[in-house]
């Protein structure tokens, strides 16, 4: 069974670089989508990116290219960077799989989350 | 983008049967999923493309969608139901490959 699990910096400064990478174990990250999304207090999920088999990157228009996805199968990892960060990317960010076989549909395996903050 | 829709809270008794109910357009031509998501814990899938149970669910959560409206059903709801329930689709946008609506509260008294 696959497991995710999200490592980084639980505070970071507006206006920095937010650096996050999730960690999968049972599972190859050349396969498949895995992707980013957070959560605000009180609100519901919001999709920030994904990577498709090393190759393909899609990003949520919201974000205006403040984020970068990559990945590196040598270590079963893949890692977000968001720029420019503010206070109002401050939330619980999850890394999640999707295995939908044609479009991407649907998270069926998440990491437990990390709360990131940003303050100075 | 599209948006999706959602009742805010619902309640039901232990044991009783609750519907929770997604509107948008983008169900009209995607699948519709369902989240539980338990205080301080990450969403679980309990629903995919509309019917679909993922393993390890209990057959008491089933899914259905008639044109923009999907819908969760929990028959004989357990004390351990009570949760946020999130669905998500995919955006007609094209934009936008997963999008989630604000969530039901799913109180069991």
């Amino acid at each position: 069974q696959v497991q995710l699990q999200e490592s980084g910096p639980g505070l970071v400064k507006p206006s920095e670089t937010l650096s996050l990478t999730c960690t999968v174990s049972g599972g190859f990250v050349s396969a498949y989508y895995w992707s980013w999304l957070r959560q605000a207090p009180g609100r519901e999920p919001e999709w920030i990116a994904y990577i498709y088999h090393s190759r393909y990157t899609s990003y949520n228009p919201s974000l205006k290219s403040r984020a970068t996805i990559s990945d590196d199968t040598s270590k079963s990892q893949f890692s977000l960077k968001l720029t420019s960060v503010t206070a109002a990317d401050t939330a619980v960010y999850y890394c999640a799989r999707d295995k939908s076989l044609g479009m991407p549909n649907f998270f069926d395996s998440w990491g437990q989350g990390i709360l990131v903050t940003v303050s100075s | 983008s599209s948006e999706l829709t959602q009742d805010p809270t619902v309640s039901v008794a232990l044991g009783q049967t609750v519907r929770i109910t997604c509107q948008g357009d983008s169900l009209r031509d995607n699948h519709a999923n369902w989240y539980r998501q338990k205080p301080g814990q990450a969403p679980v899938l309990v629903i995919f493309d509309r019917t679909n149970r993922p393993s390890g669910i209990p057959d008491r959560f089933s899914g259905s969608t008639s044109e923009d409206t999907a819908s969760l059903t929990i028959t004989g709801a357990q004390a351990e139901d009570e949760a946020d329930y999130y669905c998500n689709s995919r955006d007609n946008s094209g934009n936008h490959p997963y999008i989630f609506a604000a969530g039901t509260k799913v109180t069991v008294l």
